[in-house]
């Protein structure tokens, strides 16, 4: 069974461009979910889609974040414009039934 | 506020050595509990879980975690530590949402593990 996919892993961008990232998820988890992970801090959830829709994203910053999940399969998280602060680890997990998170490589942005 | 805590940043054992990572929640209710362990460049990696029962839980790599209501807390323990047990530990919680579902995870600030030989 093939694990979560994310791409880039590695992205370096100046302040204020924009960036985008992309979650293909376990196949058939109805559930996908969106990380934050600051060096030297756990994970904290940005955004949790089921299938196409969005259960939670009261910790997503909205003003500067985006995220979408068309047709309830790949996902993709925007930043626009990037903040020196939202230089992190960017984690996509699925979940087929709620009760396991299964969790990408994740993608690592830095912010100049 | 729902919260879970790692009061230890940093540890630093000798290969073959006990282990033990510190976890404390707080939680309304009784939380799910996790234990994940993330290997640098890795995603995090599911070592074990508590939902309910048996208050000792056993995971893979030979990791097992007890759940101690009384202390809130879920500490992680390894009876002999292996050098590729050197990685982060994340320990997290979740609320109760039905059957084995939970809510959003929040996670502990980690620990990091270095393993001596």
């Amino acid at each position: 069974e093939a694990g979560v996919a994310q791409s880039p892993r590695y992205k370096i961008i100046e302040k204020r461009q924009s960036v985008a990232f992309w979650c293909n998820p376990i196949s058939g988890h109805a559930t996908l979910y969106w990380y934050q992970q600051i060096l030297g801090q756990g994970p904290k959830l940005l955004i949790q889609f089921q299938n196409n829709g969005v259960v939670d994203d009261s910790q997503l910053p909205k003003d500067r974040f985006s995220a979408e999940r068309l047709k309830g399969v790949d996902s993709t998280l925007k930043i626009q414009p990037a903040k020196l602060e939202d230089s992190a680890v960017y984690l996509c997990a699925s979940s087929q039934d709620g009760s396991e998170q299964f969790f990408g490589p994740g993608t690592r942005l830095t912010v100049l | 506020a729902q919260s879970v805590t790692q009061p230890d940043i940093h540890i630093t054992v000798s290969e073959g050595a006990s282990l033990e990572l510190r976890c404390n929640y707080s939680y309304g209710a009784t939380p799910y509990l996790f234990w994940y362990v993330q290997s640098p460049g890795q995603g995090l990696q599911l070592l074990l879980k508590y939902f309910s029962g048996d208050t000792l839980v056993q995971g893979i790599k030979g990791f097992e975690a007890e759940f101690k209501r009384s202390q809130s807390s879920f500490n992680l323990r390894k009876p002999s530590v292996h050098w590729s047990d050197a990685a982060e530990y994340f320990c997290a919680g979740a609320s109760n949402a039905g059957g084995t579902s939970y809510g959003k995870l929040t996670f502990g600030q980690g620990t990091i593990l270095t393993v001596h030989p």
